[in-house]
């Protein structure tokens, strides 16, 4: 049972285009999101969250949406670099649980080309 | 502010031994969680320790357990290794009494069963 998933295995675009990650859910009882980058070799890091009372959020050339309704977030990075390229998440929680346990999607590969 | 850590970095065991792979929690963070990310997989949840209490588990057989100790580091046993058991394994250490807060994930240790 999937109830974070990200559809799109990889995404290539070009050097200072946007970049559209996108993710969908399917428990209504997630309320706080949020998106890792993953480098070989490394562990997720953190990238940018968005609580279920906003459907906004901007973090410099990361701007993460969320559509409550249609249970889809998505994450826009504008202008894409070829530092961006890496393994991108989708994380779920219930936010109202302390702990913050996270449910990922399967990853979506970005390749920026230069 | 130091990190999360993980040790050891790289390890191979034979199917049937047991193991035991142990993270330090970025500083000042009281709760640790541990996932398995296979591959080609996101990470998926195996349980999270808060004040040296397990607070949370995910879907994985009682073979895996855990310990936090007091200074909120924390460890990962799996006992009876199986081939599946061939994954990357991360820490994430988090604020428990912070309510939306992200997790910040370590580089992980990649466990080779044979």
């Amino acid at each position: 049972d999937q109830q974070v998933k990200q559809n799109s295995p990889s995404l290539s675009v070009q050097e200072g285009r946007i970049s559209i990650l996108n993710c969908d859910y399917t428990n209504s009882m997630f309320d706080y999101f949020l998106w890792y980058k993953k480098y070989p070799a490394e562990g997720p890091t953190f990238l940018i969250s968005i609580s279920s009372i906003k459907d906004k959020n901007e973090d410099g050339r990361f701007t993460v949406f969320l559509n409550k309704s249609a249970k889809h977030l998505s994450l826009h990075i504008v202008p894409s670099q070829p530092g961006d390229s890496a393994v991108y998440f989708c994380a779920a929680s219930v936010g109202r649980e302390y702990g913050n346990k996270l449910v990922f999607g399967a990853g979506t590969i970005l390749r920026v080309k230069s | 502010e130091t990190g999360v850590t993980q040790s050891p970095t790289h390890l191979i065991k034979t199917r049937g031994q047991q193991v035991t792979l142990r993270c330090s929690s970025q500083s000042g963070h009281n709760t640790v969680s541990w996932y398995q990310q296979a591959l080609g997989q996101g990470p998926q949840f195996i349980f999270q320790y808060y004040r040296e209490e397990e607070n949370g588990r995910g879907n994985f057989p009682p073979r895996f357990s855990g310990l936090q100790f007091p200074n909120y580091s924390s460890e990962l046993n799996v006992n009876a290794l199986e081939l599946d058991d061939s994954a990357l394994y991360l820490c994430a250490s988090s604020l428990a009494s912070k309510m939306n807060t992200e997790a910040f994930f370590g580089q992980g240790t990649r466990l080779t069963v044979v």
